[in-house]
């Protein structure tokens, strides 16, 4: 079972260069959700779609772009990157239920790096 | 705004030795509370939760009361293992929210043979 899966793993970027990370999910669920990681602070919410077509603003969207085409896809773009989003970017989903009590299924994580 | 709070890490255990892991929180309404684990190298996965007050959640060991008094749900396992060695988060949502997931900071756990 693959679950979550993202690409790619490890990126490393310039400042100013675009870039999109995928994130499918076998699981045929309607939730999707884009979270970075940092040091001592967490996952934070940047996106996330409640079905195919939708998206909606996680806490930190500044400098980042979703799409969900279709439900079993969902992308994140930097359209110009900035040191300030160096982070590990986790995807998840969650069927309607799990989504009603918390219960996300997460991929393994990108790490990006943007010099 | 709706927060969590955890005890600062590192925390480095001797294998068999008690485990308690502080979470406190701030929210506006009762929240559904979860304890995340992350092993090294993977992504978050579910541990245990508990939906409303005085609710105990359990899993592999693991257990977490919902304490709404105290705005708290501490982690605690009797009896650790080094493969229990992983990062855990403390996490809240609200019900029909969307599954969003307000997260502490983490609480990285080591434990030695």
């Amino acid at each position: 079972n693959a679950g979550v899966t993202q690409t790619p793993k490890f990126r490393v970027l310039k400042t100013g260069q675009s870039m999109t990370l995928l994130c499918a999910q076998d699981m045929n669920h309607e939730y999707m959700y884009w979270y970075r990681q940092d040091p001592g602070m967490g996952l934070r919410l940047i996106h996330y779609s409640v079905g195919e077509g939708t998206t909606a603003k996680g806490e930190v969207p500044d400098g980042y772009n979703v799409s969900r085409l279709k439900k079993q896809n969902f992308l994140l773009g930097l359209e110009s990157a900035a040191p300030s989003q160096t982070s590990v970017y986790f995807c998840a989903s969650s069927s309607a239920a799990g989504a009603t009590t918390g219960e996300l299924f997460f991929g393994e994580g990108s790490r990006l790096t943007v010099l | 705004g709706n927060s969590v709070t955890q005890m600062e890490g590192p925390v480095t255990l001797s294998e068999e030795a008690f485990l308690t892991i502080n979470c406190t929180y701030t929210a506006t309404g009762y929240p559904s509370l979860f304890w995340y684990v992350q092993y090294p190298g993977e992504g978050l996965q579910l541990l245990l939760k508990a939906t409303k007050a005085d609710d105990k959640g359990s899993n592999k060991g693991f257990e977490a009361t919902y304490r709404k008094e105290t705005t708290s749900f501490h982690l605690e396992k009797g009896s650790v293992q080094v493969s229990d060695s992983a990062v855990y988060f403390c996490a809240l949502s609200f019900y029909n929210q969307g599954g969003k997931l307000i997260f502490g900071q983490g609480t990285e756990l080591s434990v030695k043979p």
